[in-house]
């Protein structure tokens, strides 16, 4: 079954720092791999994604993601943290082996982005 | 394009009550998905659709009904409200059914409570 984790409730890092949310993975067949963010009272926002290719993706805002197979991980990471870059944040899984296209989410990482 | 729309933005009912949360697309998506978010737990998935006249059963679909008339519109029907339902709604839509590397856009939301 497909599972993603996001193994921190929170993460805090102050402006001008890099930061970097964590995600780990579990699929069958071949991963494809999303972010999203969703800011205060309102939806999410795609932010990037892994389909194959280079393992460091470059996505919206600055933030970039790594995708590393043998550790089934896709953190996201940005060089400089932002105050505004505060948000809730969602990993997602597809899983390339079935049929309908359905996305499985994390359960979501705060960032606090502190002046 | 107007996206995902969803309506209404904010819903207050009482036990028992049935309702319809809107969602419609303008971008001519074959894939349209309905899902809850709870507070630590992520987005589940309720319902979804690949096309016109099909549904299929998500994660959490107990309590919801959908159907998909149209491509533009899938809405979702709370038979009789409990107040475990009150969430968020998030209606999402991509360019096609089975589209793993297609991204998911996500209308605003409809926040529900059920007293």
């Amino acid at each position: 079954a497909q599972s993603v984790a996001q193994p921190e409730d929170q993460v805090n890092v102050a402006e001008g720092n890099p930061l970097t949310v964590k995600c780990t993975y579990s699929v069958s067949g071949n991963p494809y791999l999303f972010w999203y963010v969703q800011y205060p009272n309102r939806g999410l926002q795609f932010l990037l994604k892994y389909i194959t290719g280079d393992n460091l993706v470059k996505g919206s805002y600055g933030f970039e993601a790594e995708f590393n197979k043998s550790q089934t991980s896709f953190h996201l990471k940005k060089p400089s943290a932002l105050v505004s870059d505060s948000a809730l944040y969602f990993c997602a899984v597809r899983d390339g082996s079935g049929n309908t296209g359905k996305l499985i989410f994390g359960q979501g990482t705060t960032l606090q982005v502190k002046p | 394009n107007a996206g995902v729309t969803q309506t209404p933005k904010f819903q207050v009912l009482k036990t028992g009550q049935s309702m319809t949360l809107q969602c419609a697309q303008d971008m001519n998506h074959e894939y349209m998905s309905w899902y809850r978010q709870d507070p630590g737990m992520g987005l589940r998935l309720i319902h979804y659709s690949v096309g016109a006249g099909i549904t299929d059963q998500g994660e959490v679909p107990n309590g919801y009904n959908v159907s998909r008339s149209t491509t533009e519109d899938f809405p979702l029907r709370l038979l009789s409200a409990a107040p475990s339902q009150t969430s968020v709604y998030f209606c999402a839509s991509s360019y096609r059914a089975g589209g793993h590397t297609d991204t998911q856009y996500f209308g605003p939301g409809t926040r529900l409570t059920v007293l």
